[in-house]
């Protein structure tokens, strides 16, 4: 069975960069798209982007001159990294698999997700 | 930027039906999926493309769809089905994903 797993600090400075990582266990990250969503505390869900284990890569409009998102099949592991955060960037970070269906694409599998605080 | 709206908060009392709704103007284009979220807990998939129900689900979650609306219906609700509920799409070109601003499902 898959499992998503994301780690990574849980205090980052503002101006500085935000950086995580999401290992697939039980499954291997090829032939899969790969997503990072994020929720503020009591707030909703905000999809961040997605990456293809070949490495091409999808970004939300809004955040796209702040984020990379990069994977290393070697280690069945991907990677977030956003740039310049602020406080507004607090959130519980999620990683998620994701689906394609024809032209269609969702989010099957969740991990638990990792709250990230910025803060000085 | 593209929305999607959802009613903040709908209520119902044990074995009625709860009716969730997610408006945008890309729904007859794109699919909706929707997500269970319980607090301190990784949302789930309880219906994708509209009206289909992961494997798991129970029948009893089920999902439509007319013009710039769709709707997540839960039949004979139970405590356990409070939870925060979110829709999912995509713009109209498909490309980049959205979130309704989630749905607080309250069991009187």
């Amino acid at each position: 069975q898959v499992q998503l797993q994301e780690s990574g600090p849980g205090l980052v400075k503002p101006s500085e960069t935000l950086s995580l990582t999401c290992t697939v266990s039980g499954g291997s990250i090829s032939s899969y798209y790969w997503s990072w969503i994020r929720q503020p505390p009591g707030k909703g869900l905000e999809w961040i982007g997605y990456i293809y284990y070949s490495g091409s890569t999808n970004y939300n409009p809004s955040l796209k001159s702040r984020v990379t998102i990069s994977v290393d099949t070697s280690k069945n592991q991907f990677s977030l990294k956003l740039s310049s955060v602020t406080a507004a960037d607090t959130a519980v970070y999620y990683c998620a698999r994701v689906r394609w269906e024809l032209r269609y694409w969702y989010f099957d599998l969740w991990g638990r997700g990792t709250l990230v605080t910025v803060s000085s | 930027s593209y929305e999607l709206t959802q009613p903040p908060s709908v209520s119902v009392s044990p074995g009625q039906t709860a009716r969730i709704t997610c408006s945008g103007d890309a729904l007859p284009k794109q699919y909706a999926y929707w997500y269970q979220q319980k607090p301190g807990q990784a949302p789930v998939l309880v219906i994708y493309k509209d009206s289909e129900r992961p494997s798991g689900i129970p029948e009893r979650f089920s999902g439509s769809s007319s013009g710039t609306t769709v709707t997540l219906t839960i039949s004979g609700v139970q405590a356990e089905d409070e939870a925060d509920y979110y829709c999912q799409s995509a713009d109209s070109s498909g490309t980049y994903a959205v979130f309704g601003g989630g749905t607080q499902l309250t069991v009187l």
